[in-house]
């Protein structure tokens, strides 16, 4: 069964930090990917999507990950962050094949941005 | 843009009450999904609709979860008994084709007292 792996559960950053959040995958065929943020309180917001092409996508806000199809990696980065970013942020996965397959959670990264 | 909405956007029951709660998806959606999150714990998947039924659920989707896309906008989640562990966020998402992401409504906060 597909899964998908946050190995950090909570960041604290200063604010100019960079970030990189790992992300892990295991599925055997071909998926698309998915970086969601949930600000406090609020609903998930897609950040940025993987379907095919170039592996280094770029999102909203100057967030940008990279899918590394021989590591089932899809990390997101951002090269200074704000205390704005603030939020959760979720890596997701679905199988690229099927119509009704279902998008898998990563457990969560716990974002805190100190100004 | 066109969006998901969702109501309410909280409830809050007792204990062994039914619960609807209600989801608008993207009117040309095809594609439709619950996922709950309970406080400060993963987004897990509960259902996927397509053409009128269930096409995957999850082990927490048990009898006392249900789904209906009664009229051809709403899609309704129920919880005919709720317990104290279906307190959470419950989130309605639909996609449009075979491929592409999922747009996802703000979310139904229940409380079950």
């Amino acid at each position: 069964a597909q899964s998908v792996s946050q190995h950090n559960h909570h960041v604290i950053l200063s604010e100019a930090a960079s970030l990189e959040l790992g992300c892990n995958y295991s599925y055997g065929g071909t998926v698309n990917l998915f970086w969601y943020v949930q600000y406090p309180g609020q609903h998930l917001q897609l950040l940025l999507k993987y379907f095919s092409g170039d592996p280094l996508v770029k999102g909203i806000k100057g967030f940008e990950a990279e899918f590394i199809k021989s590591k089932f990696s899809f990390n997101l980065r951002k090269p200074s962050v704000q205390w704005s970013d603030t939020a959760e942020y979720f890596c997701a996965v679905i199988p690229s094949s099927g119509g009704y397959n279902k998008l898998i959670f990563g457990a969560g990264t716990r974002l805190a941005v100190h100004p | 843009e066109p969006e998901v909405t969702q109501t309410p956007s909280h409830q809050v029951t007792q204990m062994g009450q039914e619960v609807i709660l209600r989801c608008v998806p993207i009117s040309n959606h095809l594609y439709f999904y619950w996922y709950r999150q309970i406080l400060g714990q993963k987004v897990e998947f509960l259902v996927s609709f397509y053409n009128n039924e269930i096409s995957e659920k999850s082990e927490i989707f048990d009898d006392q979860f249900s789904v209906e896309r009664p009229d051809g906008s709403n899609f309704t989640l129920k919880i005919r008994s709720t317990k104290l562990e279906d307190s959470a966020m419950y989130f309605c998402a639909s996609r449009g084709g075979r491929k592409g992401e999922l747009f996802f409504g703000e979310g139904s906060r229940l409380t079950v007292l």
